[in-house]
């Protein structure tokens, strides 16, 4: 079964960085774009990235553009998040998720499965 | 491009309850719903409209028409109490609603 598991999170100090990491199993990985969204606590969802499933494209919100990079390895079925200049707002669970296949638009289709998600707390 | 889900929607126990998503134009767009019950990651429930992924009752439901789409749930039960997203794609970026808490009563 698809499994995605998230990890890295944590208690981090303003203008930190962080890295996210995302196993991926049960799918073959390499041929899926793949998506990060994070919730703030309380509420609703955000989206901040997506990548292609060979990596070579990559969509952001402008709201992260600059800050969050967003990268993969499909030799270790792993998404990764980067995150520069931490900032308190950036509090929140980080989840990945699996899009569109490889067949389809990258940067189109739905979130078809999620992972249980990474917390990000940001203060000082 | 924004989209525009109510905070709350309640619903009788096994009545049907509608969940909206306002956008502009939306009926263009194709519109995906998600499942979030507290402390658990989202769950699809719909896309394109109006598929149902395996494992998702019958009694879900979409439609999207105008500047509006909509989330049916019919005979409403305890289970489906949750948060619920709507979700699109504008100029290769996703948005999703600001999402609705159903409550069943």
């Amino acid at each position: 079964q698809v499994q995605l598991v998230a990890s890295g999170g944590g208690v981090v100090q303003p203008g930190r960085s962080l890295r996210l990491s995302c196993a991926a199993s049960g799918f073959t990985f390499s041929t899926y774009a793949m998506h990060w969204v994070r919730q703030a606590p309380g509420k609703g969802l955000d989206w901040m990235a997506v990548i292609s499933y060979d990596g070579r494209n990559y969509y952001y919100p402008d709201s992260v553009k600059g800050r969050f990079t967003i990268s993969r390895d499909n030799s270790k079925n792993t998404l990764y998040l980067q995150i520069n200049s931490l900032r308190v707002e950036d509090t929140a669970v980080y989840y990945c998720a699996r899009g569109a296949p490889s067949s389809d638009y990258f940067a189109s289709a739905h979130l078809d499965f999620w992972g249980q998600g990474t917390l990000v707390a940001v203060s000082s | 491009y924004e989209l525009t889900q109510p905070l709350s929607v309640s619903v009788a126990l096994g009545q049907t309850a509608r969940i909206t998503c306002g956008g502009i134009n939306i009926e263009s767009k194709n519109v995906y719903w998600y499942r979030q019950k507290p402390g658990q990651a989202p769950v699809l429930v719909i896309y394109r409209e109006s598929n149902r992924p395996s494992g998702i009752p019958e009694r879900f439901s979409g439609s999207n028409w105008g500047n509006s789409a909509t989330l049916t749930i019919s005979r409403a039960q305890a289970g489906d109490e949750a948060d619920y997203y709507c979700q699109v794609w504008h100029s290769s970026t996703v948005v999703f609603g600001g999402g609705t808490k159903l409550t069943v009563l």
